[in-house]
């Protein structure tokens, strides 16, 4: 089952910060925060992941509340070409329940 | 680097067949886990293989089976084909059992009439 809860859908302004929200109030110790996003009928993309710092990559920034509980997604400088699924995933990386758990994840639309 | 990749993209099948997928996974990777993707359940997690064995399976009927090659390279096969198999199938690659980032390739988009 999956973990986290996220708005179904959001708009955002072309060239404007996308920051998209996830709660993951019972995240454990050893479970980092993951993000994919999914281009309508193509394989998930992955884009960033933490376990209790912020990360930036070329892609976008993670920031992670410290009690952990939940994370925003930012997508600096949204274009069209950002509109999809984006899932918030809570997962541990060794043991048998290391597969990516997917919830129903938030339809990001950027407007032009 | 070459991502993964799937083969057939695209599969028509009637009830009752059965039909093999393929993945590839990114050169180096040794883990590979399966996914299906339906309007109604979403994503699920099928099973995943690592050095030519099953280390995690979801909870799906044994008509599911899969197995990996000493290459990576990874197969599963659906049996009896129902109505309900209609799906995107998604593999996807990561390093090995201890690593992380998995990717995912396009997927292989299975109609059953």
């Amino acid at each position: 089952d999956a973990k986290t809860t996220q708005p179904p859908s959001m708009d955002c302004a072309e060239g404007r910060a996308a920051n998209l929200p996830c709660n993951h109030s019972t995240i454990s110790g050893n479970e980092y925060v993951y993000w994919y996003r999914q281009i309508h009928s193509q394989g998930p993309q992955y884009i960033i992941h933490g376990l209790k710092n912020n990360e930036t990559n070329e892609m976008a920034s993670l920031i992670i509340t410290e009690d952990r509980k939940s994370s925003t997604l930012i997508l600096p400088h949204a274009t069209l070409r950002d509109t999809a699924v984006y899932y918030c995933i809570v997962r541990v990386l060794q043991g048998s329940a290391r597969q990516l758990t997917f919830g129903s994840g938030t339809q990001l639309t950027v407007l032009p | 680097k070459a991502g993964v990749t799937q083969t057939p993209r695209y599969l028509i099948k009637t009830r009752g067949q059965q039909v093999t997928l393929s993945c590839s996974p990114i050169s180096g990777h040794r883990s590979v886990s399966w996914y299906q993707q339906t309007p109604g359940q979403g994503l699920q997690f099928l099973f995943e293989y690592f050095s030519e064995t099953q280390r995690n399976k979801g909870n799906f009927p044994g008509r599911f089976s899969g197995r990996q090659f000493s290459n990576s390279r990874s197969e599963m096969n659906v049996s009896t084909l129902e109505l309900g198999d209609s799906a995107l199938y998604l593999c996807a690659s990561s390093l090995g059992w201890r690593a992380d980032t998995q990717y995912f390739g396009p997927g292989t988009r299975l109609t059953v009439l």
